[in-house]
């Protein structure tokens, strides 16, 4: 079945900091990923995207690639900022049987000032 | 655009007892999910829908779980008798259709649910 396995937290960093959250996934097919964001006291929010190999999402200065080689997705981020404290889902798509979204289990980011 | 509204945003019940949640997906989206998140793990799939229709219940515990969509819209989701063990979040999401390849979904707040 899908799998998704990314670092556990948390994670903290002083501000201006470079980030990167691991996360690989096992998938049958060619799934699509993603990254959720949950603020505290908020909804999941879809940071980024990627729907094929070699593709690059980005937004608010995230980014992370499709690598189909090594069936990782890792979140980056240049300069984190305190405003980025939050939980992290790495999740995929996979489609046909699988009708749902399968998600990691979350890494907590702390941005210290 | 208003987005997915759930409610309540928190309920405490005793053990036993029923409990219902509410959601309103974005308007005009066909697909809406009720996904379970325990503390400190990611989501996990309960039922999806298509329109009225639930096309995916294979994750919901059906002894004591129920859900409902009627007119396509709204959804209930429904737990009688409620366990120590259903303490959790119950998030709501919905997408525009199950385009393949993408299948963006938008999620509620959540209702976090405590069982005493």
């Amino acid at each position: 079945g899908n799998s998704v396995t990314q670092m556990e937290g948390p994670v903290t960093l002083s501000e201006e900091a470079f980030l990167t959250i691991n996360c690989t996934y096992t998938a049958t097919g060619y799934p699509s990923l993603f990254w959720y964001v949950q603020y505290p006291g908020e909804g999941l929010q879809l940071l980024l995207k990627a729907t094929k190999a070699d593709d690059k999402g980005s937004n608010k200065g995230f980014e992370a690639t499709y690598r189909k080689e090594t069936t990782s997705f890792h979140l980056e981020k240049g300069s984190v900022q305190v405003s980025d404290s939050a939980v992290y889902f790495c999740a995929l798509y996979s489609g046909g049987g699988a009708d749902g979204l399968t998600f990691g289990k979350g890494t907590h980011l702390i941005i210290q000032p | 655009e208003a987005g997915v509204v759930q409610s309540p945003r928190y309920k405490i019940i005793e053990k036993k007892q029923p409990v219902a949640f509410w959601c309103n997906p974005i308007s005009g989206h066909n697909t809406l999910y009720w996904y379970r998140q325990n503390l400190g793990q990611g989501p996990e799939l309960l039922i999806r829908y298509e329109n009225e229709e639930a096309v995916d219940d294979s994750q919901l515990p059906k002894d004591r779980f129920s859900a409902e969509r009627l007119k396509g819209v709204d959804s209930t989701l429904k737990i009688q008798p409620a366990e120590l063990g259903d303490s959790a979040v119950y998030l709501c999401a919905s997408s525009l259709d199950r385009v393949a390849g993408a299948n963006e979904q938008f999620f509620g707040p959540g209702t976090r649910l405590t069982v005493l």
